[in-house]
This record gives structure tokens, C-alpha cells and sequence, in this order.
């Protein structure tokens, strides 16, 4: 098993470009979800899915969208990147009901300048 | 709405001491609680959860994390610090068990430092 699995680790971009974080897991995951790290904030849940064509908004949807054509992926689409997304992003998935442990991907690093 | 909050951004301890790092909650129902860990540069690992039952929880390596409904806490505690200890901790609570999906509050997180 691989886990869960980001890609890329770290990535550069310039305010208003676009880019696609992947996320895949091969558990047979119902639940997947994005978050993203801020120093002194925790983590805060962006999107999330409880099964594929089904997503649905966290806390700090804003500039991010997501779809889940598969169980397996869900990738985290930012259509016009803005500093404020700087940030460490993380994929998670789990079975599909609360008390769940949720298995985390390695992370990946954004700056947008 | 759920939140969580742990008290101190920063812990220090000598390596051998007793850890403690605490998280308070707030929910309407009776959470479900998880305490993770992150490494430096690597993702976040479960070190204990409480769902129902035994509301002293034990973990991986020797950590362990007791329920308090009265007081709304979660603390996690370690007999004996280790070096390898040294990490950010999360305190983070779960959907309410009704519904459908796993969505986590987490805390600010606790940094753990432990000194030789």
C-alpha cells in the first residue's frame, strides 16, 4: 500500500497562474479531503468528499475547487493563485463515518509570488 | 460549532520529564476526539483517539490522553520525555457521530521541545 500520495512536493507560482494539486489513495477510501497549514492556525479543511461525484465546501473554500471522478483521486484545482494561498497543503482520506482514523499525505509546499 | 483550543504554542521540557500538553473542546454533543502528530516536513500520524468508551486512552510510544466531560479536555501526557518526542502536536475534534463524512477541527498545535 502507498497510502496517500501528493504531488508535487513543492511548487512556485506566479499571482493569477493556475495549477492542479493531485491527490490519490489506494485504500478504498470513501472520505477524502484538503487542508491547508498555516503557522499558529492549525489545519483547516478546504474541500472535501464523502464518495465520488459527491464534494462539498470547509471552512476556507475560497479560491479552490475540487471534483472526485474516482474513489481513488482527488485533486485540489487553484484557478488563479494569489499570495494569501501560500501555504503547506495536505490530502487525507478515511472511511466514510466521524471517529475515523484519517490517513495524511506527505504535504505539499506552495509559494505564490 | 466545534472548536478547539490547546494552551501553549510552545512547550519545553527536559528530556526524562513529564509531558503535558493540553486541549480544551467546545461541542454541543460528546465528540470524538484525536490527538496527531507531525514531524518535521512529513504529514500528520495518529498518536491516540477516544470514541466511546474507556475514557483513559492509550497510544503509540507511551503517550496517552484522558477524556474529561466535565472540564471539556483532552490532555496528552508522557511519563518520560524522549528526544524523539521533539514534534508538533494537534488536537483535533471530529464530526458529530450522526453525521455522514470525517471532518476534523483541528487545534493551533503544540510545538514540543525537549532538551538534552
Amino acid at each position: 500500500n502507498a497510502g496517500v500520495t501528493q504531488t508535487p512536493k513543492f511548487q512556485v507560482l506566479k499571482t493569477g497562474q493556475s495549477m492542479t494539486l493531485q491527490c490519490a489513495q489506494d485504500m478504498n477510501h470513501e472520505y477524502m479531503s484538503w487542508y491547508r497549514q498555516d503557522p499558529g492556525m492549525g489545519l483547516r479543511l478546504i474541500h472535501y468528499s464523502v464518495g465520488a461525484g459527491i464534494t462539498d465546501q470547509g471552512e476556507v473554500p475560497n479560491g479552490y475547487n475540487v471534483s472526485r471522478s474516482t474513489t481513488e483521486d482527488f485533486p485540489l484545482r487553484l484557478l488563479s493563485a494569489a499570495p494569501s494561498q501560500t501555504s503547506v497543503y495536505f490530502c487525507a482520506s478515511s472511511f466514510g463515518r466521524a471517529g475515523n482514523e484519517q490517513f495524511f499525505g506527505p504535504g505539499t509546499r506552495l509559494t505564490v509570488l | 460549532a466545534q472548536s478547539v483550543t490547546q494552551l501553549g504554542s510552545h512547550v519545553s521540557v527536559s528530556e526524562g520529564a513529564l509531558v503535558l500538553l493540553r486541549c480544551n473542546y467546545s461541542s454541543s454533543v460528546p465528540p470524538y476526539l484525536f490527538w496527531y502528530v507531525q514531524y518535521p516536513n512529513q504529514g500528520l500520524q495518529l498518536l491516540l483517539k477516544y470514541t466511546t468508551g474507556a475514557t483513559l486512552v492509550k497510544g503509540i510510544n507511551g503517550f496517552e490522553a484522558e477524556f474529561k466531560k466535565s472540564e471539556t479536555s483532552f490532555h496528552l501526557t508522557k511519563p518520560s520525555a524522549h528526544m524523539s518526542d521533539a514534534a508538533e502536536y494537534f488536537c483535533a475534534v471530529s464530526s458529530l457521530p450522526m453525521e455522514y463524512g470525517n471532518k476534523l477541527v483541528f487545534g493551533a498545535g503544540t510545538i514540543l521541545r525537549v532538551k538534552s
